[in-house]
């Protein structure tokens, strides 16, 4: 079926700088995409989500953007922290009587000093 | 309160036991889910319940039976595991299950299958 996919397993970025993870996604009936930050020995937290209505979403230090013309989808964290070492992981949702989230396959994001 | 709980953090059961797994919500999500995630793999949704009721088993094995007592509470009842079914245990639970609703996620059972 279709699914989620991540382009890059790692990232390596210094302590500082900003960090972009990217996602790439097949299912055109999909209408919201979630980020997902998993520490070790922990759940999947919620990062920021956004609507396929819409290009952009900034949070705190985090800005979301979707490309509905490539299916592409990519978070970009600024300042990366060591506390934002982690896996990402984006989730779609696609509407539909079973709307359910699918997540990809996950970047291993790793700060360095 | 906007946590989802998980009992227990670590589990070690043999392939002839019975055990089950706990999730409690009190934000008021009337979906809550199952999903199960293999190291350095994403998760996998096993179960939907909306509104107590099971809306989607995503063709898991019948050794996992999952029950909804109530909308705060999900359990996930284990009965004849293989070594293989040995993963982390994510309990999930969002406002409504069929509309922009993120899934708030509890830390999960680790689950081992001797």
């Amino acid at each position: 079926g279709e699914s989620v996919g991540l382009h890059l397993p790692t990232l390596s970025v210094q302590e500082g700088d900003n960090s972009i993870i990217n996602c790439a996604y097949s299912n055109s009936a999909s209408d919201y995409f979630i980020w997902y930050k998993q520490e070790s020995g922990k759940g999947p937290q919620f990062i920021i989500d956004i609507r396929s209505n819409m290009d952009k979403r900034q949070g705190q230090r985090v800005t979301v953007l979707l490309n509905k013309t490539v299916k592409h989808l990519s978070l970009q964290i600024a300042a990366t922290q060591p506390g934002d070492s982690a896996v990402y992981f984006c989730a779609e949702n696609f509407s539909g009587s079973a709307r359910q989230l699918t997540f990809g396959s996950g970047t291993q994001l790793t700060v360095l000093p | 309160d906007t946590e989802v709980t998980q009992t227990p953090k670590h589990l070690v059961m043999g392939m002839t036991n019975k055990k089950s797994l706990k999730c409690e919500q009190h934000m008021g999500h009337r979906a809550m889910y199952w999903y199960k995630q293999k190291a350095k793999k994403p998760p996998e949704l096993m179960f939907v319940y909306s509104y107590e009721k099971l809306s989607i088993n995503e063709s898991v094995p019948s050794r996992f039976s999952p029950e909804c007592p109530n909308s705060s509470l999900l359990n996930l009842h284990l009965h004849a595991l293989q070594p293989e079914d040995s993963a982390l245990y994510l309990c999930a639970s969002s406002q409504d299950h069929g509309a922009y609703y993120g899934y708030t996620f509890g830390s999960g059972t680790r689950l081992t299958v001797v």
